[in-house]
């Protein structure tokens, strides 16, 4: 266990809502990812963050933004949510120089 | 761009080996080895930083050709705990990955 937290663990929306997922960490690393998880395609990076404030785009970046105010919170908002967003969102952090480890998920169903 | 894993899928009997494949067409500066269990997160197997390099954790143990742009993970005497997904992460730089899209692993008693 590597100190990470997400929430909500399960959400159910409707298309054309907001969603925002919270990924927290209490171990004060640097950085953190967020990638979404589909049948097929196994994980895709979406956002990362190397500081506070400091974000960069991966590769399925369209339709998220990020926001990381304090190390400990890295958000994820869905500004208007699609059915094709409907997925499993893991939060990651990195340790040392190298390794990424993994939150629980979230699970996304977007109706 | 993904790299590519192979095979997609496999089933064991308890105590046989099996080997996981995964190839890049970019120049990779490392690879990563992961494990899912359904419903659950990715767990952290291993890195493999340099061209040649093999690593080991339990009966599981991989190696990196960088030449190639290619990383195996080798799984020994396989145990029903081995079950799962395996990915494999590269990237050019340290810290964005890109992951393959899974090789499924039964075993079977």
């Amino acid at each position: 266990d590597a100190g990470i937290t997400q929430s909500p663990r399960h959400k159910v929306t409707e298309t054309g809502t907001p969603v925002t997922l919270r990924c927290h960490q209490t171990e004060n690393h640097r950085y953190m990812y967020w990638y979404r998880q589909d049948p097929g395609h196994g994980l895709r990076l979406i956002h990362y963050s190397y500081g506070v404030k400091d974000t960069d785009k991966g590769e399925v970046s369209d339709g998220y933004s990020v926001s990381r105010s304090k190390t400990e919170d890295f958000l994820l908002t869905l500004e208007s949510a699609t059915s094709s967003q409907t997925s499993v969102y893991f939060c990651a952090i990195g340790i040392g120089n190298e390794t990424q480890y993994f939150g629980p998920g979230t699970r996304l169903l977007v109706l | 761009q993904q790299p590519v894993q192979s095979p997609q899928a496999v089933i064991l009997r308890e105590g046989e080996d099996a080997v996981i494949n995964c190839s890049s067409s970019k120049a990779l500066y490392s690879v990563h080895w992961y494990r899912q269990k359904h419903g659950e997160a990715p767990v952290f197997l291993m890195i493999l930083l340099k061209g040649g390099e093999q690593k080991g954790h339990e009966k599981i143990s991989a190696s990196f050709n960088e030449k190639k742009q290619q990383s195996s993970l080798y799984l020994t005497a396989s145990q029903l705990s081995y079950s799962g997904t395996y990915f494999c992460g590269t990237g050019p730089g340290r810290r964005a990955l890109t992951f393959g899209s899974g090789t499924r692993l039964q075993v079977q008693p």
